[in-house]
């Protein structure tokens, strides 16, 4: 079947701007996974959706991010006012149960590289 | 906190070397434990994990055991491959349900 699915796979933006970035889980997943992956900080965690609803932002680098999830699939990663340093691969990723229930994997899309200039 | 560490790469191999890439990590309890893969140009994908002390995760001839008394879960394989080259990413899932990521080792294998 189809697997995680984000776009758009590239995109490039001017220091300032918004952008918003559009992950599609696997059907029937119940979970939703941000995470960043850049160069200096590695693979960092960002933001786990339940269905619709966030149990934990913690991992959110700074009020200029938000994301949402609407239906309990599709999820947008919205960064407002894009600066320098958050130029990174963000992934997206997906899994079929609960955090806590087995088995549990999550499942990774293939990113979306934001560049800011 | 919870923290991952992963030797540093890159680890270059000639074609049926054996392979290892260390990982040991800090928790707090017993965190389920994983290996994530990443080819050139694609996603992670999953490799192997492991849910409990002393279980063993296998996949594609690749093993890794979950050492409580080391906090260790080392990645080995037999005979590596020139199809192997790739960045290995250890994991652990901590009491948030957060994957918390080694830094990563490249693995470059040579024919």
């Amino acid at each position: 079947g189809a697997g995680v699915s984000q776009s758009p796979s590239n995109k490039v933006t001017e220091k300032g701007k918004d952008v918003e970035l559009r992950c599609d889980p696997i059907s029937g997943h119940t979970a939703l996974y941000w995470y960043r992956q850049s160069l200096g900080q590695g693979l960092e965690f960002l933001i786990y959706f339940q269905g619709n609803s966030a149990p934990d932002k913690s991992g959110l680098p700074s009020d200029r991010f938000s994301a949402e999830r609407t239906g309990g699939s599709v999820s947008t990663l919205t960064i407002q006012r894009t600066q320098q340093e958050d130029s990174a691969v963000y992934l997206c990723a997906s899994s079929l149960v609960p955090p806590g229930l087995a088995p549990y994997e999550q499942y990774f899309g293939p990113g979306t590289r934001l560049t800011v200039t | 906190g919870n923290s991952v560490t992963q030797m540093e790469g890159p680890v270059t191999l000639s074609e049926e070397a054996f392979l290892t890439i260390n990982c040991t990590y800090t928790a707090t309890g017993y965190p389920s434990l994983f290996w994530y893969v990443q080819y050139p140009g694609e996603g992670l994908q999953l490799l192997l994990k492991a849910t409990k002390a002393d279980d063993k995760g296998s996949n594609k001839g690749f093993e890794a055991t979950y050492r409580k008394e080391t906090t260790s879960f080392h990645l080995e394989k037999g005979s590596v491959q020139v199809s192997d080259s790739a960045v290995y990413f250890c994991a652990l899932l901590n009491s948030n349900y957060q994957l918390i990521w080694g830094a990563g080792t490249k693995l470059i294998i040579k024919p």
